[in-house]
């Protein structure tokens, strides 16, 4: 199985700084047709997961422009540009390239 | 707006069956590969179970291979979980989620498994 290693696994931010969480595969996410199906997930407290970024970098539809992804390969990067108060949550890494799907450890993002 | 509602959990033994549900709406759904993913208590995230949109392609965990079954009724817009042989370590909420890349989650449905 793939292994999906987030850093760090607890991310206290002030407001309006930004933040940066790592996600390293244990094998390269890259398919087969060139794609690399890594992405990125934010649950808030008591919500359901909510993805954000798929296949590295693009953005879902609504999710505000603060938020970019980054990597290639076995290295993968979200960065908030500025939190805010609603950024509260836990982010999961996941990649859907190899099976079974394998999710990162969670990455919990708090306000100091 | 893609909306999936899951329900069908419950309180039951170890041992014990339950058929999970999730209906689908605002999508293609007879298109669009379906899975299932739980999150035990205070735990993160395991992915569970997929099935492709026709159903002819069926994936899982190997937690969970050989005591869950994942099928969909087309004709309903409707995905299930068959779980049979529960353990305690099977108890969380279960979340459906649209397509190969979980572009969208339900709210979940809780399972607890304890006698």
């Amino acid at each position: 199985d793939v292994v999906m290693t987030q850093s760090p696994l607890s991310l206290p931010v002030t407001l309006g700084q930004p933040a940066s969480i790592s996600c390293r595969s244990s094998q390269s996410l890259v398919y087969s047709d060139g794609n690399t199906y890594l992405n990125w997930f934010q649950q808030r407290p008591g919500q359901s997961p909510r993805r954000l970024i798929y296949k590295v970098s693009k953005r879902d539809s609504g999710v505000p422009d603060r938020f970019s992804g980054s990597g290639s390969g076995t290295d993968f990067t979200l960065k908030i540009s500025r939190v805010e108060a609603e950024d509260v949550g836990v982010y999961y890494c996941m990649q859907a390239t190899r099976w079974p799907r394998t999710f990162g450890q969670g990455t919990k993002v708090e306000i100091k | 707006e893609v909306q999936l509602l899951e329900s069908g959990g419950d309180l039951v033994q170890p041992g014990g069956s339950l058929r999970l549900s999730c209906a689908a709406s605002g999508l293609s759904f007879s298109s669009s590969a379906m899975n299932w993913v739980r999150q035990a208590p205070g735990k993160g995230l395991e992915w569970v179970s997929t099935i492709g949109g026709s159903g002819n392609v069926t994936l899982y965990a190997d937690s969970v291979k050989g005591r869950f079954t994942i099928s969909r009724d087309n004709s309903k817009n409707t995905l299930y979980l068959h779980m049979n042989g529960l353990r305690v370590e099977d108890a969380a909420v279960y979340y459906c989620a649209r397509d190969w890349q979980l572009a969208n989650w339900g709210q979940g449905t809780l399972v607890t498994v304890s006698s």
